[in-house]
């Protein structure tokens, strides 16, 4: 168990919709990171927060939007969905204590969200 | 443009052998490297780092070795156990970034 939690465990959801995954980081981290794997691209980064802010992005849709609450809790939300979208979707948290430039932290992931868009 | 690769899809070993993972990468501003397993159905678990400033570094049955110059890197299982049998992840950090850039993953299948 790495002490990140994700809600819900799975989700089944039609084209169009919208849908809201949660992640609670390990006690402490101020960091969360979302990442999708797909069949046919593999573990992908999309966003990271630290302390509430966003930090830094990597290959996440117009339609794909993230927060990081004042709890330290992270939310990811998907729009206007499509069946390309069904997908794990996992959340990971870093510690980032210093507060300067994250370097060389350790990643650590929940067991994801599986969303299958139909 | 895959900067992070994993050429073997799968590797099989017998119990007690020592497994081999490999792993190459493309960009110089790595300076992170972590291999991650996963089971079906969980989350990648973290098994060890390396830092660039390192060639080698061990923990228990696991060992992971970086060659700068070759851009590459490698993880060694001694010895390998049935319980081992997973996929495999290479990640690497860009300076300054938190992001993870993974492999494809290799699975190991490690017989009795």
């Amino acid at each position: 168990d790495s002490g990140v939690t994700q809600t819900p465990k799975h989700l089944i959801t039609a084209t169009g919709q919208r849908v809201t995954l949660r992640c609670s980081p390990r006690s402490g981290d101020l960091s969360v990171y979302w990442y999708q794997q797909s069949l046919d691209q593999g573990l992908q980064f999309l966003i990271q927060y630290y302390n509430g802010e966003e930090r830094a992005k990597g290959n996440i849709l117009e339609r794909f939007s993230a927060q990081q609450f004042p709890d330290l809790h992270s939310e990811l939300n998907l729009s206007s969905l499509e069946l390309g979208d069904s997908a794990l979707y996992f959340c990971a948290s870093s510690a980032s204590l210093s507060g300067g430039p994250i370097y060389q932290e350790t990643q650590y992931f929940g067991p994801g969200t599986r969303l299958l868009v139909l | 443009d895959q900067q992070v690769k994993q050429n073997s899809p799968s590797l099989s070993v017998q119990e007690g052998r020592i497994s081999i993972l490999n792993c190459d990468y493309t960009n110089s501003m790595f300076d992170y490297f972590l291999w991650y397993k996963k089971y079906p159905a969980e989350g990648p678990t973290f098994l060890i780092s390396i830092s660039s400033i390192k060639d080698k570094n061990e923990d228990g049955r696991f060992t992971v070795f970086l060659n700068k110059s070759a851009k590459h890197l490698s993880l060694h299982i001694v010895p390998s156990q049935p319980g081992d049998s997973a996929v495999y992840f290479c990640a690497a950090s860009p300076s300054n970034t938190g992001k993870l850039i993974f492999g494809q993953g290799t699975t190991l299948q490690v017989k009795p």
